[in-house]
């Protein structure tokens, strides 16, 4: 079935280094790739995202990359700061049977940025 | 322009009971969709509602059950509650559910079964 998988699991940096979270889809005709940050207590909320017709996007410190031959994308957090802590999602769209689309969330990436 | 609302936001209920779990999407907002947290499996997805109508569905047992009423508010329903079903569950909605429309989500229901 439909799969994504995401790397690190959990990954420390100092403040003021960039952050790389890499994700990796098998659906071919993905098109759609959100990217959700989740602080504690709080559900997901959408940072950026791409669609398969771009290879990259940014916004401010905030950018992702997007391989469809390779069929994988990256966030790249740069200039980190402590309230960028946070679990990070990727997702990929999925075409359903019904024509509609469903999206399929990595396992998310402990992110901690060091003082 | 309010987010999405998850009422309760925490439950606790032991094993055989049954729960019920509201969402009320962004204003205008059409489609719903509902989604299982847990620190093992990440965000797996329940089952998607538009215009009254379940419209996709994941592998999740008959357990598990949602409707969407007329306003777009959308209730899910767990039954004979099992240890395995203590999460944080969270409801997403966008405006028709088409592609690349990002889903915005609520801030759960974290519900634990003793």
């Amino acid at each position: 079935g439909e799969n994504v998988e995401q790397h690190p699991s959990t990954l420390s940096v100092q403040e003021g280094d960039s952050a790389v979270i890499k994700c990796t889809y098998s659906d071919s005709a993905s098109n759609y790739f959100p990217w959700y940050k989740q602080e504690l207590g709080k559900g997901p909320q959408l940072i950026i995202d791409i669609r398969s017709n771009v290879g990259e996007k940014k916004d401010q410190r905030i950018a992702v990359t997007l391989n469809k031959t390779a069929k994988h994308f990256s966030l790249h957090i740069t200039e980190t700061q402590p309230e960028d802590s946070a679990v990070y999602f990727c997702a990929a769209s999925t075409l359903q049977p019904s024509g509609t689309y469903k999206y399929i969330f990595g396992t998310g990436t402990r992110l901690k940025v060091l003082a | 322009k309010a987010g999405v609302t998850q009422t309760p936001r925490y439950l606790i209920k032991t094993r055989g009971q049954q729960v019920t779990l509201s969402c009320s999407p962004i204003s205008g907002h059409r489609s719903v969709s509902w989604y299982q947290q847990t620190p093992g499996q990440g965000l797996q997805f329940l089952f998607e509602y538009f215009s009254e109508t379940q419209r996709n569905k994941g592998n999740f047992p008959g357990r598990f059950s949602g409707r969407q009423f007329s306003n777009s508010r959308s209730e899910m329903n767990v039954s004979t509650l099992e240890l395995g079903d203590s999460a944080l569950y969270l409801c997403a909605s966008s405006p028709t559910g088409e592609i690349n429309q990002p889903q915005h989500f609520g801030d759960g229901t974290r519900l634990s079964i003793l």
